[in-house]
């Protein structure tokens, strides 16, 4: 069955530093969302991506970060300069139409220092 | 916008027993309600969905759920659970205008002992 992979499964940065957080979804899918999960509380939803450009973001999704669909199979997410209250798990997920039906990948967890 | 709760934040059950994990939401617009499922070490999982229709909804793993708009709920449950139930689950909403981002609660973790 496919399924939405996310790497690295674990990122420890430095407080400054830019990651990229990596995502392939399911190949079929047309619609792309970035969310995150800090530790203790609610699933946040970030960005949503769809032909190409954003459809909608979040207040979280400021400056610092972007997403970027670079060679039609990943999804990524970056963020420029990482603070430490972005150390979260950050998921991944792709829908194939209007479903509504969003598949999540296992998730990046990124741990700011 | 829309918001939900979760009031459990745990759920001990023993294994074969009932189960209902209660979720209750807020919105000035129509939504669609699912329910995702959390195993450890892995993605969110759907376990079921409402859109439209019959306000009782069949998911994986023998879970149901059941829509009242009147009380603003989607309760998950379950007759008979089994220890590989144990998860992290989350209620979820979608604005069906902009039919988008899922707006989540806080979670309920079930924990099934023998």
């Amino acid at each position: 069955e496919p399924e939405v992979t996310q790497t690295p499964s674990h990122q420890v940065t430095q407080m400054g530093q830019e990651v990229i957080l990596r995502c392939v979804p399911i190949s079929n899918h047309l619609y792309f969302y970035w969310y995150r999960q800090i530790l203790g509380q609610k699933v946040e939803f970030l960005v949503s991506f769809y032909n190409n450009e954003i459809s909608e973001k979040s207040e979280i999704f400021d400056d610092q970060f972007s997403v970027e669909r670079p060679d039609g199979s990943n999804f990524t997410l970056k963020i420029r300069s990482t603070k430490l209250e972005d150390s979260a798990m950050y998921f991944c997920a792709s829908q194939r139409d209007r479903t509504y039906e969003q598949y999540f990948g296992p998730g990046t967890r990124l741990t700011v220092t | 916008a829309q918001s939900v709760t979760q009031l459990d934040s745990q759920v001990p059950v023993f294994e074969e027993a009932p189960v209902e994990l209660r979720c209750n939401y807020s919105s000035s617009v129509s939504v669609y309600l699912f329910w995702y499922v959390q195993y450890p070490n892995q993605g969110l999982q759907l376990l079921l969905k409402y859109l439209s229709g019959s306000t009782l909804v069949k998911g994986i793993n023998g879970f149901e759920a059941e829509f009242n708009k009147s009380q603003t709920s989607f309760h998950l449950r379950k007759p008979s659970v089994h220890i590989s139930d144990t998860a992290e689950y989350f209620c979820a909403v979608i604005n069906t205008g902009t039919a988008s981002k899922l707006t989540f609660g806080t979670g309920t973790r079930l924990q099934v002992t023998l």
